[in-house]
């Protein structure tokens, strides 16, 4: 069974500095993607940023980044020059090719960006 | 394309009531997953539709609930004889099945309250 671990249940960040956000997950496939999803309060979960596991090159997508450590399955999310609008929940998740694209998420972060 | 889009947002009912809840996909996702969240957790899968076939169910899903997708477009999920234990967040999300890797497109959800 695949596993998705956030160990940090809050973080907090000025707004303007750099975060990163820890997520670790366990699995056997060898095939298989990563996600994160932003969840702002009472909103609609929404995807941020997605890995292909077969690419070796982190993803990014504007101010988000990631740093996948295939070898230690680790999946980290860098926020950049944070905004107030990135306050959410942040959920790690995992699918691979055979799992008909059910995704296994993490207990999620909850991010605070303070002005 | 107005997104997947769930009614109602809000439900509160007595304990033993039956409710249903429905998601519209949108309209050219052949797939459609129910998700469960509680409070502080990430969300738990439920089960999934391709079309109109209700192809996984998570052992989560007890007897009290049932899903269905007639004609492959809106599905509802009803629970039976609610339990305070079915207090939640549903989530609707839909995909399309060749994008598995892309991720999935949320609804806002319905917050379920037993009382």
């Amino acid at each position: 069974a695949q596993t998705v671990t956030q160990s940090q249940p809050e973080m907090s960040v000025q707004e303007a500095e750099t975060v990163t956000l820890s997520c670790t997950y366990d699995t056997s496939e060898s095939n298989y993607y990563l996600f994160w999803y932003k969840q702002p309060p009472s909103r609609q979960m929404i995807l941020v940023i997605r890995q292909e596991a077969y690419k070796q090159q982190n993803a990014t997508e504007n101010r988000f980044s990631v740093n996948f450590q295939k070898a230690a399955k680790s999946f980290s999310l860098k926020i950049s020059d944070s905004q107030l609008g990135d306050t959410a929940m942040y959920f790690c998740a995992f699918t691979y090719t055979g799992a008909n694209s059910k995704l296994t998420f993490g207990k999620g972060i909850t991010l605070s960006v303070r002005p | 394309d107005t997104g997947v889009s769930q009614n109602p947002r809000h439900k509160i009912t007595k304990r033993g009531q039956n409710v249903t809840f429905r998601c519209d996909p949108i309209s050219e996702h052949n797939r459609l997953y129910w998700y469960r969240q509680t409070l502080g957790q990430g969300p738990e899968f439920l089960t999934y539709f391709q079309n109109e076939a209700q192809l996984e169910k998570s052992r989560l899903l007890s007897d009290r609930f049932s899903a269905e997708r007639p004609k492959g477009s809106f599905s509802t999920l009803e629970i039976q004889r609610t339990e305070q234990g079915d207090s939640a967040m549903y989530l609707c999300a839909s995909s399309l099945r060749t994008a598995a890797g892309y991720g999935y497109t949320f609804g806002s959800g319905t917050r379920l309250t037993v009382v």
